[in-house]
Order: structure tokens, then sequence, then C-alpha cells
């Protein structure tokens, strides 16, 4: 089993582009989720999905999109990047429940918008 | 709305020394309480959870934590600390629901192994 893996690993856009990250796992998870990670900010939740073609709001969602139109799949788009959203991108996935406490997370996608 | 407190965002202690790695919480109902460490340039790992039970809670590599809910507070603690110990550690917290919505975490504690 891969578990979580995030495409891509490390990326630069110029404030304005767009860009697509994707995430996938293999463990037939239900709940997927998306986090940003900032310096001295911990973890913040952007969006997730209890499932596929649900999502919802997290925390931070403004400037962000997703789509789960795949159960494997969780993407989350950036339509006009701002240099606010440079960060530490980490997709996690789990069974639901109270299994859902347990998160299995991703290697991270390291993003920079100048 | 639940939020958790790391209350030192670093700890530098020696190999082989203890050391507490503090987790405060506030909530107005029943939670459940995680650790997670992240190795550096790595995802977050589950290190251990309180869901219900025996209030200490123990990790395989030798962390435990202890749920107190007068005191509000998921401290994580090791008795003997190695280098391969060097880590940054989130607490986090659940109000339950299903965990539909996600873990609320604290800032992080960078734990600092001095050889």
């Amino acid at each position: 089993n891969a578990g979580v893996t995030q495409t891509p690993k490390f990326r630069v856009l110029k404030t304005g582009q767009s860009m697509t990250l994707l995430c996938a796992q293999d463990m037939n998870h239900e709940y997927m989720y998306w986090y940003r990670q900032d310096p001295g900010m911990g973890l913040r939740l952007i969006h997730y999905s209890v499932g596929e073609g649900t999502t919802a709001k997290g925390e931070v969602p403004d400037g962000y999109n997703v789509s789960r139109l795949k159960k494997q799949n969780f993407l989350l788009g950036l339509e006009s990047a701002a240099p606010s959203q440079t960060s530490v991108y980490f997709c996690a996935s789990s069974f639901p429940g109270q299994a859902s406490y347990e998160q299995y997370f991703g290697p991270g996608t390291r993003l920079t918008v100048t | 709305a639940q939020s958790v407190t790391q209350l030192d965002s670093q700890v530098p202690v020696f190999e082989e020394a203890p050391v507490e790695l503090r987790c405060n919480y506030s909530s107005s109902v029943s939670v459940y309480l995680f650790w997670y460490v992240q190795y550096p340039n790595q995802g977050l790992q589950l290190l251990l959870k309180y869901l219900s039970g025996s209030t200490l809670v123990e990790s395989i590599n030798g962390f435990e934590a202890e749920f107190n809910k007068s005191q509000t507070s998921f401290h994580l603690r090791k008795p003997s600390v190695h280098i391969s110990d060097t880590a940054e550690y989130f607490c986090a917290v659940s109000e339950g629901g299903g965990g539909a919505d996600g873990l609320t975490f604290g800032k992080g504690t960078h734990l600092i192994i001095q050889p």
C-alpha cells in the first residue's frame, strides 16, 4: 500500500496563477481532508470530504476549492494564487465513525507564491 | 468551540533525560485527545490517542500521556529520550461527531534532543 500520496511535492507559483494539488489514497477511506501548515500556526483545516461527491468547508476555506469525483482522490485548487497561500499543504484520510480520529497523512506539498 | 494550547514552542533536552510536552484544551463537551508526531520533511503520524477508558495511554516507542479532565490537560511524557525522538509534536482534539470535520491542532512543540 502506498498510503496517502500527494502530487506535486514542491511548486512555485506567481501571484494570480492557478494550480491543482492532487491527493490519492489506496486505503478505501471514506473521509479526506486538506490542511495547511504555517510556522507557529500548527495545522488548519481547509476543506474536507465525507464521501465521493461531497465536500465541506473547514476553518480556512477562502481562496481554495476542492473536488472529490472519485473516492480515492481529493483535489485542492487555487484559482488565483496569493502570497498568503505560501504554505505546506497536507492531505489526510480516515475511516468514518470513531476510527476517523486516526488520520493518515501524506508527505506534504510545499507551495511558494511569489 | 474547541481549542488546543501547547505551552512550549520548543523544548531542548539532553539525550536520556526525561521530557514533558504540555497540552491544554478547552471544550464545552467531552473530547477525544491525540498526539501526532512529525519527523523532519514528513507528514504527521498518530503517536497515541485517548478516546475513553484508562486515562493513561501509551505508545509503542515509550511515550505516554495522561488525560486530566479537571485540569483539561493531556501532557505527553517520556522517561528517557533518544536522539531519534527529535521531531515536532502536535496535540489535537476532537469533540466527536464522527470526526468528520477534522481535528483541531495545537501549534506544535519542537522537541530538540541534545547529545
